[in-house]
């Protein structure tokens, strides 16, 4: 009964490598985010999906590239890792609509780029 | 540019003892201000708050929101070990985007 699930929950790879990080939530939500949390635990948005458009963009490197194959499911492919790319990232999940809502988080993948 | 400041970045205090969590915000389109905490994993809700001056409590855990000062405090009282965490601010602009302060580590000693 798992609310926003992330897969994996570790991945360790090679600088250059391309990797994809999976995000599902059974909330019902319309919306959807990646954050990225840095070593300093700064937590920092990335992208945003509200009924599979993307809504926010944030300064992010084009090698992220984030995929929404439909609102209950946000998937986000790295291509070319970079040692920079290392931090945990979280994925969640909210109702729009209104001001009065909380966004939901996902247990973050932490991605260790050697 | 929007930011959310928080303060004091970290703090040791005794079990029992009271804490005093702040965050500033300047943030255009302000809708609401929200504070998580978070442990070892993901953060998890502790209060949302849109309007001034009225206190929100679970618990031993308050807040309230100052709209004209801009800002938020987060009280914890008669704290426990179990209380030590990182506690993050953040304040919702457009589109229900989430701007995070840096966060306020807490270390409850026994």
């Amino acid at each position: 009964d798992t609310a926003v699930s992330q897969t994996p929950k570790y991945l360790v790879t090679q600088m250059g490598n391309d990797k994809s990080i999976k995000c599902e939530q059974n909330l019902g939500h319309d919306t959807m985010y990646w954050y990225k949390q840095d070593s300093k635990k700064f937590l920092k948005i990335m992208f945003s999906y509200n009924n599979k458009e993307l809504i926010i963009n944030e300064t992010v490197p084009n090698r992220f590239s984030p995929k929404s194959p439909d609102k209950a499911h946000l998937n986000l492919h790295i291509n070319s890792l970079e040692l920079g790319d290392s931090a945990v990232y979280f994925c969640a999940s909210s109702r729009p609509g209104t001001s009065r809502y909380e966004q939901f988080f996902g247990p973050g993948t932490r991605l260790t780029v050697l | 540019e929007d930011k959310v400041v928080q303060s004091p970045l970290s703090l040791v205090v005794h079990e029992g003892d009271t804490v005093t969590l702040n965050c500033s915000y300047e943030v255009t389109n302000f809708r609401s201000l929200l504070w998580y905490k978070q442990e070892k994993k993901a953060p998890t809700f502790l209060f949302m708050l849109t309007s001034s001056g009225i206190e929100k409590k679970s618990g031993r855990l308050s807040s309230i929101l100052d709209k004209k000062e801009l800002f938020s405090i987060l009280n914890i009282t008669a704290t426990q070990t179990g209380d030590s965490a990182i506690y993050l601010c953040a304040v919702e602009g457009s589109w229900g985007k989430l701007q995070f302060g840096a966060g306020t580590q807490v270390v409850v000693t026994p």
